[in-house]
């Protein structure tokens, strides 16, 4: 099965670009998170969504962070205009509510953004 | 945001010992703790999810109590081994679904 799928791996961009991240959870799970991780804070809780509407978005840092999920299999992450402090890895993660392993969390491998 | 303390920061053993670090959390509106491994180039995997106190969960030779009453939960890894070393991260969660992490305790295991 597959699991948690992000994209881009690694993204550069410059100071005032926009930066979008993909997610796609794994088929079934109903909950999908995006977290944020950095030396300082460690792993971050920006966003959630149950059934693809956001549940909590008190995690987001600013207004300059969106996060949509259209549809059961895909989820964004934007960040218009990035900032060179937004740069971190951004984890997608994806969790069942039902099942022997409902409320685990199922990790995508993470985007490393680099903004400079 | 929900403070989550793991200690140690970092942990270096011999094989063969054993080992054990500490998750703290607020004791307060508990709903389930959870512990993940985090190996390096790699993402976070689910050891053990934990909802009732004096739970003791068992994988292998690694295994977890909660006391959900005084807010810790304890991770023991028995005969450590190269293949453990890792980051072991414990997250908390006091209502649904969202999670709290610590920020880790680092584990390397030398031969």
């Amino acid at each position: 099965d597959a699991g948690v799928i992000q994209s881009p791996r690694h993204e550069v961009t410059e100071m005032g670009q926009e930066v979008t991240l993909r997610c796609k959870p794994i088929s079934g799970h109903d909950y999908l998170f995006w977290y944020r991780q950095t030396m300082m804070r460690g792993l971050e809780l920006l966003i959630y969504f149950n059934n693809n509407v956001p549940i909590d978005d008190s995690g987001m840092p600013e207004d300059r962070f969106s996060a949509k999920m259209p549809n059961a299999s895909f989820s964004t992450l934007k960040i218009q205009p990035s900032e060179p402090r937004d740069s971190a890895v951004y984890f997608c993660a994806s969790s069942p509510s039902l099942g022997r392993r409902a409320g685990e969390l199922f990790f995508g491998e993470g985007s490393r953004l680099t903004v400079l | 945001i929900l403070n989550v303390e793991q200690s140690p920061q970092s942990l270096h053993v011999q094989e063969g010992d054993s080992t054990n670090f500490t998750c703290s959390f607020p004791s307060s509106n508990f709903y389930a703790l959870h512990w993940y491994r985090w190996e390096t180039a790699k993402s976070p995997e689910a050891l053990f999810v934990m909802t009732l106190n004096g739970d003791e969960k068992k994988k292998g030779r690694i295994s977890a109590t909660l006391n959900t009453k005084e807010g810790y939960s304890y991770l023991y890894i028995k005969g450590s081994q190269p293949e453990d070393s890792a980051t072991y991260l414990c997250a908390f969660g006091d209502s649904g679904y969202a999670l709290n992490f610590g920020k880790g305790t680092s584990l390397l295991v030398t031969p």
